[in-house]
């Protein structure tokens, strides 16, 4: 098992570009997550979905937008970069049978200039 | 609304002293609470988890944490440090009803000296 597989690995993108964040998890797991880690902020939720077709904003939602494409798939779109989103993304995804213990992808490094 | 707040943002330790890493939350339901590892330029991993079961939780590579509810504390600790213990370290509480939604502190860098 890959477990939870993120695309690209690093990015540069310059100021009102967009991209997408592609996530893939193959443990059949029904909740997606997307966050963003900051220095000295930890990790904060973006965006979420508890199962297929469904999707809630997080903590930072602003600027972001997400698409569950199928139960394994959960994609972070960035319609137009600042220098704000400049951060290291992780996806993550959980079994939602009470203990929630999150599995996290390697991350995705982007940088807005 | 649920918070954790871990104690201190880089802590220093020689090489076969005690680790503690304090992590203190904030909950109006019983909560689940995880301590996650960050190794460089790598994801998180779960080093231990608190689902109510007892209160004192082990985990891999010689951590544990204790749950104190009157304290409301989850502290990590490990008897020993080793040079490998050298990452950044997450407190984080779930909801644990909502699809485990996770609220992450702000993390702790564990330096081990030689």
């Amino acid at each position: 098992n890959a477990g939870v597989t993120q695309t690209p690995k690093f990015q540069v993108l310059k100021t009102g570009q967009s991209m997408t964040l592609q996530c893939a998890q193959d443990m059949n797991h029904n909740s997606m997550y997307w966050y963003r880690q900051d220095p000295g902020m930890g990790l904060r939720l973006i965006y979420y979905s508890a199962s297929e077709g469904t999707t809630d904003k997080g903590e930072v939602p602003n600027g972001y937008n997400v698409s569950r494409l199928n139960k394994r798939e959960f994609s972070l779109r960035l319609e137009s970069a600042a220098p704000s989103q400049t951060s290291v993304y992780f996806c993550a995804s959980s079994d939602d049978r009470g203990l929630a213990e999150q599995y996290f992808g390697p991350g995705t490094r982007l940088t807005v200039t | 609304a649920q918070s954790v707040t871990q104690l201190g943002s880089h802590v220093s330790v020689s090489e076969g002293a005690l680790v503690l890493l304090r992590c203190n939350y904030s909950s109006s339901v019983p909560p689940y609470l995880f301590w996650y590892v960050q190794y460089p330029n790598q994801g998180l991993q779960l080093l231990l988890k608190y689902t109510s079961a007892a209160t004192l939780v082990k985990g891999i590579n010689g951590f544990e944490a204790e749950f104190k509810k009157s304290e409301t504390s989850f502290h990590l600790t490990k008897p020993s440090a080793h040079m490998s213990d050298a990452a950044e370290y997450f407190c984080a509480v779930s909801e644990g009803n909502q699809g485990g939604k996770l609220i992450f502190g702000q993390g702790t860098e564990l330096s081990v000296k030689p």
